[in-house]
């Protein structure tokens, strides 16, 4: 299968400041990239689909100011938690795929599991 | 509200125990459907996929998986489950012409040798 990194892994920030999170995908052009975040114990939650190229499509409920994708390229796609609170730390999660269809397979990212103390 | 239930939350078996982990969703009309596992430490794998056709699908390492469409089932079973089993299994549903994976919460499966 192909793959997707996340870098970094781990981070640690401060209270009030911001934390930029990459996907990239390393053997393949991602034309789309979703990006996940995961709470202890519960399902993956959507937050965002971008597209290569575009502004980022957010599912309900998740501010666009406060978590900004770019996707810029084909292989990086780019999350930034913007004035971070302790309520946004979680494991969040890309994945991405060649094209848009339903019948693409999606790959993943490890995850990247942010603190904000 | 659509939504992808697992009812398993945690599933703790014997090796060569047999397993059946449920999953059900709520989306109408055609959706495909994924089975992903992440081992400990891992990223997330796809194990199955259904996209049409017959409705018993087969995966990686003996898994398989059954759509019953009259049910809005997607079960996972392994007739005889390994140590190496032992991972969260994440059911997954893609109800749209695009390509957006709602997951359910998960079932964390220990398998004790």
């Amino acid at each position: 299968g192909a793959v997707v990194s996340q870098h970094p892994s781990r981070v640690i920030c401060k209270s009030g400041t911001s934390v930029k999170i990459e996907c990239r995908s390393l053997d393949f052009q991602a034309t789309t990239m979703f990006w996940y975040r995961q709470f202890p114990k519960q399902s993956l939650m959507l937050m965002a689909t971008s597209n290569e190229g575009s502004k980022a499509t957010y599912e309900q409920g998740v501010e666009k100011d406060k978590f900004l994708i770019n996707h810029a390229s084909l292989t990086l796609s780019t999350l930034t938690v913007t004035s971070a609170h302790p309520e946004d730390s979680s494991f969040y999660i890309c994945s991405a795929k060649r094209d848009n269809q339903m019948n693409t397979e999606a790959f993943f990212g490890q995850g990247t599991r942010l603190t904000v103390v | 509200a659509q939504s992808v239930s697992q009812h398993n939350h945690h599933v703790i078996l014997s090796e060569a125990a047999s397993l059946e982990l449920g999953c059900n969703y709520s989306y109408g009309g055609t959706v495909n459907l994924f089975w992903y596992v992440q081992y400990p430490g891992q990223h997330l794998q796809l194990l199955l996929k259904y996209f049409s056709g017959d409705p018993l699908v087969k995966g990686i390492k003996g898994f398989e998986a059954e759509f019953i469409k009259s049910k809005f089932s997607f079960n996972l079973r392994k007739p005889s489950v390994q140590w190496s089993d032992t991972a969260e299994y994440f059911c997954a549903v893609n109800p749209s012409t695009l390509g957006r994976l709602y997951f359910g919460r998960g079932t964390q499966l220990t398998v004790w040798p």
